[in-house]
């Protein structure tokens, strides 16, 4: 039981680039949620998914997207990453319960 | 939408003392209040958590206070020892779509040997 699992870890990305960060989780919980880290500031939710094939815009979902086509996976991606989006990226999920379980964190650099 | 805001930003205790940090929230409708403990580099933890119907729950040496009419609520670590040291973060949702948490700032907690 791996519980929520972040991958890459690290990653630099230049102005522009695309990438997409994968969040799985193996506990069969319907929540999942993509937050941002950022000195000072707290976790912002960016977008989350309350069951399969559903998602919903967070507090700061700009220049984000994601997918959520299998149940234990949600996908965050960046179309076109500015330096702005250079931040620590959480994901978390949650059952019927009340709280959450987060992955370790991608460390997200954009040059 | 929420708003919660945490205080103080950064708190240094002597080892042994308590430790208080303080969050206030703004949407009435919030009915779930946890706490989580973040480390250097770590993934946030969930310590304790509080539902609306109740004023005070306790973990050993952590406990929350929950004030909905003046809808603040309030982590107390007594006994701190080094190994407190960490980021601490109030949250706060409500029943609704999707459960969000609305996190505070943080509040940086340094005890010092």
């Amino acid at each position: 039981n791996a519980g929520v699992t972040q991958t890459p870890k690290f990653r630099v990305l230049k102005t522009g680039q695309s990438m997409t960060l994968l969040c799985a989780q193996d506990m069969n919980h319907e929540y999942m949620y993509w937050y941002r880290q950022d000195p000072g500031m707290g976790l912002r939710l960016i977008h989350y998914s309350v069951g399969e094939g559903t998602t919903a815009k967070g507090e700061v979902p700009d220049g984000y997207n994601v997918s959520r086509l299998k149940k234990q996976n949600f996908l965050l991606g960046l179309e076109s990453a500015a330096p702005s989006q250079t931040s620590v990226y959480f994901c978390a999920s949650r059952d019927s319960g009340w709280g959450y379980t987060f992955g370790s964190g991608t460390r997200l650099t954009v040059v | 939408g929420e708003n919660v805001e945490q205080h103080p930003s950064t708190l240094s205790v002597q080892e042994g003392d308590s430790a208080v940090i303080k969050c206030t929230y703004s949407d009435s409708a919030s009915n779930y209040f946890p706490w989580y403990k973040q480390e250097l580099g770590k993934r946030p933890q969930l310590i304790i958590d509080i539902r609306s119907n109740v004023g005070e729950k306790k973990d050993q040496r952590i406990a929350v206070t929950l004030n909905k009419t003046a809808k603040h609520f309030s982590l107390h670590i007594t006994e701190t020892q080094p190994e407190d040291s960490a980021v601490y973060f109030c949250a706060a949702s409500k029943t609704a779509a999707g459960n969000k948490l609305t996190f505070g700032g943080g509040t940086r907690v340094l005890v010092k040997p």
